[in-house]
C-alpha cells in the first residue's frame, strides 16, 4: 500500500464540490513537508494542480484549491465539470524514507 | 514546448531485461534532474529515484536497488531506465518526470506519457 492514504474514489454531480483527502504521518506531511497534487486525465500524463500545499500554478482554474493541517492535506474541487473526471494523486517528501512518496490515487467520477 | 516522450510498450518474459527511454525536448536537458515513477496495476505511484543529468549520478529509492539502473545519453537528451531479471511484479507503467525547482518548492513537471512493461511467460 501507498505511504500516503487517499480514498480510492469520490464522485459528485456537475456543479457540486468534492474533496479528496491525503493522510500521512509524522515523517512526511506531519513533519511539515509540502503536499503536491497531480491530475491525470484519461490517456494523458499527470499534470501538476497544486504546489506548496495551497498554491495553484498559472493556468489551473481557481475551482481547484489545496489545504494542509497536521498530518493531512486536502484537494477541493468546486463547480465540478465533466472534464474533471480522472485520477488525482498527492505527493510529499518523507524524511524516514529519504524520498518522495505518493498517495494511492483517487478516481473522480462526475455523475 | 517542454515535453518528455517515452518509448512504447514492452512485453517481456521473466528473467529478461528491458530498457525504457525518455526523450526530452524544449529545454536544456542537463539543467534538470530526471525522476522515474512506477505504477503497478491497481496500485499508487511509487517514486523509484532520480538521476542528476549534469553529473549522471543516480539516486535509487528504497526497493529499487540492484536490478534497476538509470542512465543518460546527453547527446540526444534522453534518459533511460533499465530493469534486469524481470519478474511478474515488475509489470507496471513506468513514467519519467522532470524535477522542477522553484524557490523552496520542488515538483515533477512535465511527465512522460508512461511506458507499459508487461512481464509474462
Amino acid at each position: 500500500q501507498s505511504v500516503l492514504t487517499q480514498p480510492p474514489s469520490v464522485s459528485g454531480a456537475p456543479g457540486q464540490r468534492v474533496t479528496i483527502s491525503c493522510t500521512g504521518i509524522s515523517s512526511n506531511i506531519g513533519a511539515g513537508y509540502d503536499v503536491y497534487w497531480y491530475q491525470r486525465l484519461p490517456g494523458t500524463a499527470p499534470k501538476l494542480l497544486i504546489y506548496g500545499s495551497t498554491y495553484r500554478p498559472s493556468g489551473v482554474p481557481d475551482r481547484f484549491s489545496g489545504s494542509k493541517s497536521g498530518t493531512s492535506a486536502s484537494l477541493a474541487i468546486s463547480g465540478l465539470q465533466a472534464e474533471d473526471e480522472g485520477d488525482y494523486f498527492c505527493q510529499s517528501y518523507d524524511t524516514s524514507l529519504s524520498g518522495w512518496v505518493f498517495g494511492g490515487g483517487t478516481k473522480l467520477t462526475v455523475l | 514546448q517542454v515535453q518528455l516522450v517515452q518509448s512504447g510498450s514492452e512485453l517481456k518474459k521473466p528473467g529478461a531485461s528491458v530498457k525504457v527511454s525518455c526523450k526530452a525536448s524544449g529545454y536544456t536537458f542537463t539543467s534538470y534532474a530526471m525522476n522515474w515513477v512506477r505504477q503497478a496495476p491497481g496500485q499508487g505511484l511509487e517514486w523509484m529515484g532520480r538521476i542528476n543529468t549534469k553529473t549522471g549520478n543516480p539516486m535509487y529509492a528504497q526497493g529499487f536497488t540492484g536490478r534497476f539502473v538509470f542512465s543518460l545519453d546527453t547527446s540526444v537528451s534522453t534518459a533511460y531506465l533499465e530493469i534486469s531479471g524481470l519478474k511478474a511484479e515488475d509489470t507496471a507503467v513506468y513514467y519519467c518526470a522532470r524535477d522542477l525547482v522553484r524557490g523552496i518548492y520542488n515538483w515533477f513537471d512535465p511527465w512522460g506519457q508512461g511506458t507499459l512493461v508487461t512481464v509474462s511467460s
